[in-house]
Formats: structure tokens, sequence, C-alpha cells
């Protein structure tokens, strides 16, 4: 049971270039979320998803999408990177709404 | 807007003193309030709360909160070198129904030997 996986571990961008974050979890979780953490900042919420086939919106969504074609996978695009999307990403599930989230290692992420 | 603070932000202690963390928050439709433990990856669960005056306890680690006064603490007795890491407060809200998380920025704990 691996829980919550999330490729890559690294990466560094150029400014204007894009990337996929790829999140997977086989705890059969419904709900999946992005978050990004920076310093003094706190984890802040970019998207989310209810369901498979589904996706909102969080709180810092400008500049990132996502999609869950899969029950178990979630991505995270960035389709031209900023410097400001400089951060550490992470991908956490939960079984419903209600439950505790459990989060993946992370993504250290740098665009130059 | 929703808000979580914490405090203090960093604290610095030596094996086996007792820490408290504090975590107030605001936020509209309340359900529940989880504490994670950071090392150097990824958030762990440690509690989730939802009913006010009522203890949750694991080993050393124990949390309480308040509904009324609208906050929540953590204790650690005993502290390990192994306590070390930042610590994470976050608040869940209905909202419709759907149920966002929102976090404190958290507290960083040194447990120096």
């Amino acid at each position: 049971n691996a829980g919550v996986t999330q490729t890559p571990k690294f990466r560094v961008l150029k400014t204007g270039q894009s990337m996929t974050l790829l999140c997977a979890q086989d705890m059969n979780h419904e709900y999946m979320y992005w978050y990004r953490q920076d310093p003094g900042m706190g984890l802040r919420l970019i998207h989310y998803s209810v369901g498979e086939g589904t996706t909102a919106k969080g709180e810092v969504p400008d500049g990132y999408n996502v999609s869950r074609l899969k029950k178990q996978n979630f991505l995270l695009g960035l389709e031209s990177a900023a410097p400001s999307q400089t951060s550490v990403y992470f991908c956490a599930s939960s079984y419903g709404s209600r439950y505790e989230q459990y989060f993946g290692p992370g993504t250290r992420l740098t665009v130059t | 807007e929703d808000k979580v603070v914490q405090s203090p932000l960093s604290l610095v202690v030596h094996e086996g003193d007792t820490v408290t963390l504090n975590c107030s928050y605001e936020v509209t439709n309340f359900r529940s309030l989880l504490w994670y433990k950071q090392e150097k990856k990824a958030p762990t669960f440690l509690f989730m709360l939802t009913s006010s005056g009522i203890e949750k306890k694991s080993g050393r680690l124990s949390s309480i909160l308040d509904k009324k006064e609208l906050f929540s603490i953590l204790n650690i007795t005993a502290t390990q070198t192994g306590d070390s890491a930042i610590y994470l407060c976050a608040v869940k809200n209905s909202g419709g129904s759907n149920y966002k998380l929102t976090f404190g920025k958290g507290t960083l704990l040194t447990v120096n030997p």
C-alpha cells in the first residue's frame, strides 16, 4: 500500500515552459487535492476533485489546470510557468469530505 | 475570509520539556479542526477534533478543542528530538457539500538533546 505518491520529486523549469505533475493514490479515495506550500504562507489549496471526472477551483487556481480522468490519479498542469510558481507542491487525498487528508511526499519546483 | 492563526511561530526546547502549541480560528460553518506533523516531507495526520472539550490523545501527544473560544491546543509531554517538526493546524468548514481545509502557517518546534 503506497498511499499517495507524486512524480517527479524535483523539477527545474524555465519561464514559459510547461509541465505536468502526477499524483496517484491506491486507497480508493474519492477526494483529491493539490496544494502549494511557500515560506511564511502555509499550505494553500490550488484545485481539488470530488470524484473521477470532476474538478473545482481552490484558493489559488490561477496559472494551473487539473484533470481527474481516473479515480486514482490527479494531474496538475502548468501551461506557462512563471517564477511565482516556484514552490513545493503537495497532493492529498481523502475518503470523503468529512475525513482527514493524506499527503504525498511533495514536488519541489523551481522556475527560473 | 477564513483564518487560522498558530502561535508561537517557532519554539526551541530541551528534551523532556512539555510544550503547548496554540491554534485559533475564524471560519464560517466550522466542521472540524485537524493537527498535522510535518518533518522533511509530507504532513502526517495527528488528530481530528469536532467536539468541544473532548481530549484526543496519542502517546505523549494530546489535543483539545474549545468551540466557544475558537481555539485548540496541542500538548506534547516529555519531548524527544524526534518531535522536532513543523506542526500544522487546519480547519475544515462546510461549503455546500464540499469541505474546504484552511491551514495555519505552522509552528516550528525544535527539541534539543
